[in-house]
């Protein structure tokens, strides 16, 4: 069921870095990609997303990188600070209430 | 707004128990969803429900799981018997079904030991 591939594993990046996570995907009918951010104790909450039909899409700090034809997507952090310290999960899915198909997730470390 | 409402939030287990889950999804929510998340496989799909109806399953790992929505207002996730390899997260979430697909709200998950 990995249809959704994410790297790196894990990412420590110093305080103002800018830490840049990616995923892959296969299945061209995807037409969702949003990102989830969790802490530890915590279920998953809806960071950002973005269709196809655009590029990029930023909200505050976060950014998605989208790459249609590389079926490619990134997430950015500017200025990362420590209260971003997270596992970040991507996913996918497609037209209606298809279930979301998630990355394998990214335990990023933001360290002063 | 309540959130999503799981519980056991932790629970302890030895092989060959039942185990029971359970969630209470956001109000008005017309689709229901129960991921397991570990280390190696990250957050899987088990099965979710429309409308209270299980529209696919095959997440789910054997015959030792299932699932039930009885009313709209409450699911729970069965695991009998349990085994070690059944240890992990679950978590249950809900989605309305309109404006954002794919918007899921999690609760805060259920920790299975199964000793």
């Amino acid at each position: 069921q990995q249809q959704v591939k994410q790297s790196p594993q894990s990412l420590i990046v110093q305080k103002g870095g800018i830490p840049i996570i990616n995923c892959a995907y296969e299945n061209t009918a995807f037409d969702y990609f949003p990102w989830y951010q969790q802490f530890p104790g915590k279920g998953p909450a809806l960071l950002i997303a973005i269709r196809p039909d655009v590029s990029e899409k930023k909200e505050g700090r976060f950014t998605i990188s989208f790459n249609k034809s590389a079926k490619q997507f990134s997430l950015h952090i500017m200025d990362s600070q420590p209260g971003d310290s997270a596992t970040y999960f991507c996913a996918a899915s497609y037209s209606g209430n298809t279930p979301l198909v998630f990355g394998k997730g990214t335990r990023l470390s933001v360290i002063a | 707004d309540a959130g999503v409402i799981q519980s056991p939030r932790h629970e302890v287990t030895e092989m060959g128990q039942e185990v029971t889950l359970r969630c209470k999804p956001i109000s008005g929510h017309d689709y229901l969803f129960w991921y397991r998340q570990t280390m190696m496989r990250g957050l899987e799909l088990l099965i979710y429900f429309n409308n209270n109806v299980p529209i696919d399953d095959s997440g789910m790992p054997e015959d030792r799981f299932s699932a039930k929505m009885p009313n709209a207002s409450f699911s729970t996730l069965k695991i009998q018997p349990s085994e070690p390899r059944d240890s992990a997260v679950y978590f249950c979430a809900s989605s309305p079904g309109t404006g954002n697909p794919g918007e899921l709200f999690f609760g805060e998950g259920s920790r299975l030991t199964v000793l």
